[in-house]
Protein backbone atom coordinates (compact mmCIF):
# COMPACT_ATOMS: atom_id res chain seq x y z
CA UNK A 1 0.00 0.00 0.00
CA UNK A 2 0.82 3.70 -0.18
CA UNK A 3 1.88 4.24 -3.67
CA UNK A 4 2.38 7.35 -5.28
CA UNK A 5 3.17 7.87 -8.84
CA UNK A 6 4.64 10.67 -11.00
CA UNK A 7 4.09 11.06 -14.40
CA UNK A 8 6.03 12.06 -16.66
CA UNK A 9 9.06 10.40 -15.16
CA UNK A 10 11.34 11.93 -17.64
CA UNK A 11 10.76 15.67 -19.85
CA UNK A 12 12.89 16.95 -22.28
CA UNK A 13 11.57 20.43 -23.36
CA UNK A 14 12.74 23.79 -25.45
CA UNK A 15 13.37 27.04 -23.34
CA UNK A 16 10.15 29.06 -22.75
CA UNK A 17 7.53 26.47 -22.87
CA UNK A 18 5.54 24.70 -19.83
CA UNK A 19 5.72 21.69 -18.24
CA UNK A 20 3.19 19.92 -16.28
CA UNK A 21 3.74 16.93 -13.77
CA UNK A 22 1.61 15.16 -12.76
CA UNK A 23 1.41 13.12 -9.08
CA UNK A 24 -1.21 10.92 -7.79
CA UNK A 25 -1.86 8.87 -4.78
CA UNK A 26 -2.83 5.02 -5.76
CA UNK A 27 -4.35 3.70 -3.11
CA UNK A 28 -5.01 6.21 -0.58
CA UNK A 29 -6.19 9.91 -0.23
CA UNK A 30 -3.94 12.84 0.39
CA UNK A 31 -5.11 16.01 1.66
CA UNK A 32 -1.34 17.65 1.24
CA UNK A 33 1.08 16.73 -1.23
CA UNK A 34 4.21 17.95 -1.68
CA UNK A 35 6.83 19.29 -4.05
CA UNK A 36 10.23 18.83 -3.98
CA UNK A 37 13.07 19.31 -6.23
CA UNK A 38 16.71 18.15 -5.38
CA UNK A 39 19.86 18.82 -7.27
CA UNK A 40 22.90 15.86 -7.69
CA UNK A 41 24.17 14.80 -4.71
CA UNK A 42 21.97 17.59 -2.79
CA UNK A 43 18.63 16.92 -0.48
CA UNK A 44 15.49 17.36 -0.82
CA UNK A 45 14.49 20.80 -0.59
CA UNK A 46 11.06 21.58 0.14
CA UNK A 47 9.41 23.61 -2.60
CA UNK A 48 5.53 24.24 -1.64
CA UNK A 49 2.88 22.29 0.33
CA UNK A 50 -0.37 21.17 -1.67
CA UNK A 51 -3.51 21.21 0.08
CA UNK A 52 -6.68 19.46 -1.80
CA UNK A 53 -8.93 22.62 -2.30
CA UNK A 54 -7.23 25.06 -1.42
CA UNK A 55 -3.90 27.36 -2.96
CA UNK A 56 -0.77 25.86 -2.00
CA UNK A 57 1.96 27.08 0.37
CA UNK A 58 5.21 27.84 -0.91
CA UNK A 59 8.34 28.24 0.41
CA UNK A 60 10.77 31.01 0.95
CA UNK A 61 12.22 31.69 -2.45
CA UNK A 62 10.55 29.70 -4.45
CA UNK A 63 8.19 31.77 -7.36
CA UNK A 64 4.43 31.16 -7.20
CA UNK A 65 4.49 32.44 -10.42
CA UNK A 66 6.78 30.14 -12.08
CA UNK A 67 5.73 26.79 -10.21
CA UNK A 68 1.65 26.57 -10.57
CA UNK A 69 0.49 23.97 -7.70
CA UNK A 70 -3.16 22.74 -8.20
CA UNK A 71 -4.65 20.19 -6.52
CA UNK A 72 -7.78 19.30 -7.44
CA UNK A 73 -8.74 16.19 -6.60
CA UNK A 74 -7.94 13.71 -2.92
CA UNK A 75 -5.34 11.69 -5.18
CA UNK A 76 -4.13 14.21 -7.56
CA UNK A 77 -1.86 17.05 -7.49
CA UNK A 78 -0.28 18.96 -10.40
CA UNK A 79 3.16 20.92 -10.87
CA UNK A 80 3.17 23.26 -13.93
CA UNK A 81 6.94 25.18 -14.33
CA UNK A 82 5.96 28.17 -16.52
CA UNK A 83 8.36 29.31 -19.32
CA UNK A 84 11.41 26.58 -18.18
CA UNK A 85 14.74 27.67 -18.12
CA UNK A 86 17.95 25.62 -18.00
CA UNK A 87 18.12 26.86 -14.72
CA UNK A 88 15.07 24.64 -13.98
CA UNK A 89 16.54 21.65 -14.59
CA UNK A 90 16.20 19.40 -11.97
CA UNK A 91 15.00 16.08 -9.83
CA UNK A 92 11.37 16.88 -8.69
CA UNK A 93 9.82 14.26 -6.79
CA UNK A 94 6.48 14.66 -4.91
CA UNK A 95 4.85 13.00 -2.01
CA UNK A 96 1.51 12.68 -0.26
CA UNK A 97 0.73 12.57 3.55
CA UNK A 98 -0.81 9.90 5.16
CA UNK A 99 -1.36 9.09 8.70
CA UNK A 100 0.12 6.11 10.19
CA UNK A 101 -0.59 4.47 13.32
CA UNK A 102 0.02 6.38 16.34
CA UNK A 103 -1.09 9.44 14.94
CA UNK A 104 1.80 10.01 12.72
CA UNK A 105 2.05 11.92 9.87
CA UNK A 106 4.67 10.47 7.14
CA UNK A 107 4.86 11.26 3.92
CA UNK A 108 4.91 8.58 0.46
CA UNK A 109 7.30 9.63 -2.46
CA UNK A 110 6.99 9.37 -5.89
CA UNK A 111 9.48 8.11 -7.88
CA UNK A 112 10.35 11.25 -9.66
CA UNK A 113 10.44 13.51 -12.93
CA UNK A 114 13.21 14.85 -14.33
CA UNK A 115 13.28 17.97 -15.88
CA UNK A 116 16.03 18.52 -18.61
CA UNK A 117 15.26 22.22 -20.14
CA UNK A 118 17.02 22.84 -23.48
CA UNK B 1 22.31 25.95 12.61
CA UNK B 2 20.53 23.81 10.95
CA UNK B 3 17.57 21.76 12.39
CA UNK B 4 18.47 18.58 11.73
CA UNK B 5 22.48 17.38 10.99
CA UNK B 6 23.20 14.39 9.17
CA UNK B 7 26.81 13.56 8.04
CA UNK B 8 26.69 13.76 4.35
CA UNK B 9 29.77 10.39 4.07
CA UNK B 10 30.31 9.09 1.70
CA UNK B 11 30.14 5.73 3.57
CA UNK B 12 32.40 2.87 2.10
CA UNK B 13 31.79 -0.40 4.15
CA UNK B 14 32.17 -4.25 2.89
CA UNK B 15 29.79 -6.70 2.47
CA UNK B 16 28.30 -8.24 5.67
CA UNK B 17 29.25 -5.04 7.79
CA UNK B 18 27.02 -3.53 10.75
CA UNK B 19 26.63 -0.09 9.58
CA UNK B 20 25.62 2.58 11.93
CA UNK B 21 23.91 6.18 10.51
CA UNK B 22 23.38 8.99 12.87
CA UNK B 23 21.32 12.42 12.59
CA UNK B 24 21.38 14.68 15.64
CA UNK B 25 18.58 17.56 16.14
CA UNK B 26 17.71 20.51 17.71
CA UNK B 27 14.29 21.40 17.93
CA UNK B 28 13.11 19.51 21.20
CA UNK B 29 9.55 19.86 19.26
CA UNK B 30 9.53 16.57 17.26
CA UNK B 31 7.59 14.14 17.99
CA UNK B 32 8.42 11.53 14.91
CA UNK B 33 11.32 10.11 13.28
CA UNK B 34 11.74 8.20 10.05
CA UNK B 35 14.47 7.32 7.73
CA UNK B 36 14.20 6.89 4.41
CA UNK B 37 16.27 5.24 1.42
CA UNK B 38 16.63 6.58 -1.89
CA UNK B 39 18.30 5.14 -4.56
CA UNK B 40 19.93 6.71 -6.70
CA UNK B 41 17.13 8.53 -9.43
CA UNK B 42 14.56 8.12 -7.78
CA UNK B 43 12.39 9.18 -5.08
CA UNK B 44 12.75 8.37 -0.94
CA UNK B 45 11.38 5.02 0.58
CA UNK B 46 10.27 4.84 3.63
CA UNK B 47 12.05 2.58 6.07
CA UNK B 48 11.36 2.83 9.05
CA UNK B 49 9.38 5.30 11.60
CA UNK B 50 9.17 5.62 15.22
CA UNK B 51 8.16 8.54 18.19
CA UNK B 52 9.06 7.40 21.51
CA UNK B 53 13.05 6.81 22.32
CA UNK B 54 14.84 3.35 22.63
CA UNK B 55 14.88 0.43 20.00
CA UNK B 56 12.74 -0.28 17.09
CA UNK B 57 13.88 -3.63 15.43
CA UNK B 58 12.83 -4.20 11.39
CA UNK B 59 14.68 -7.41 9.58
CA UNK B 60 18.34 -6.39 9.36
CA UNK B 61 17.14 -2.93 10.07
CA UNK B 62 17.12 -1.08 13.72
CA UNK B 63 16.10 2.66 14.96
CA UNK B 64 17.33 3.79 17.73
CA UNK B 65 16.16 6.93 19.34
CA UNK B 66 17.36 9.29 22.08
CA UNK B 67 15.12 12.21 22.68
CA UNK B 68 17.59 12.99 25.78
CA UNK B 69 20.62 13.81 23.42
CA UNK B 70 18.44 14.63 20.59
CA UNK B 71 20.45 11.62 18.38
CA UNK B 72 18.75 9.16 16.36
CA UNK B 73 20.27 6.38 14.41
CA UNK B 74 20.14 3.54 12.46
CA UNK B 75 21.79 0.06 12.22
CA UNK B 76 21.81 -1.64 8.78
CA UNK B 77 23.34 -5.67 9.69
CA UNK B 78 24.74 -8.10 7.92
CA UNK B 79 24.62 -5.30 4.79
CA UNK B 80 24.16 -5.94 1.01
CA UNK B 81 25.43 -4.27 -1.91
CA UNK B 82 21.66 -3.64 -2.29
CA UNK B 83 21.52 -1.43 0.54
CA UNK B 84 23.76 0.86 -1.48
CA UNK B 85 21.83 4.29 -1.60
CA UNK B 86 21.30 7.93 -0.02
CA UNK B 87 19.63 7.13 3.85
CA UNK B 88 17.78 10.50 4.56
CA UNK B 89 16.98 10.88 8.68
CA UNK B 90 13.16 13.01 8.69
CA UNK B 91 11.81 14.42 12.05
CA UNK B 92 8.31 15.80 11.92
CA UNK B 93 6.26 17.81 14.56
CA UNK B 94 3.63 19.79 11.66
CA UNK B 95 6.07 18.86 8.35
CA UNK B 96 9.04 16.91 8.24
CA UNK B 97 12.46 18.19 8.53
CA UNK B 98 15.22 15.75 6.68
CA UNK B 99 18.57 15.75 6.80
CA UNK B 100 21.71 15.55 4.32
CA UNK B 101 21.42 12.41 3.78
CA UNK B 102 24.47 10.15 3.99
CA UNK B 103 25.24 8.47 1.36
CA UNK B 104 26.17 4.17 1.65
CA UNK B 105 27.84 2.01 -0.63
CA UNK B 106 28.36 -1.52 0.66
CA UNK B 107 30.82 -3.27 -1.43
CA UNK B 108 30.76 -6.85 -2.69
Amino acid sequence: GAVVSQHPSWVICKSGTSVKIECRSLDFQATTMFWYRQFPKQSLMLMATSNEGSKATYEQGVEKDKFLINHASLTLSTLTVTSAHPEDSSFYICSAMLRLAGDIDTQYFGPGTRLTVL
Amino acid sequence: QKEVEQDPGPLSVPEGAIVSLNCTYSNSAFQYFMWYRQYSRKGPELLMYTYSSGNKEDGRFTAQVDKSSKYISLFIRDSQPSDSATYLCAMSRSRLTFGEGTQLTVNP
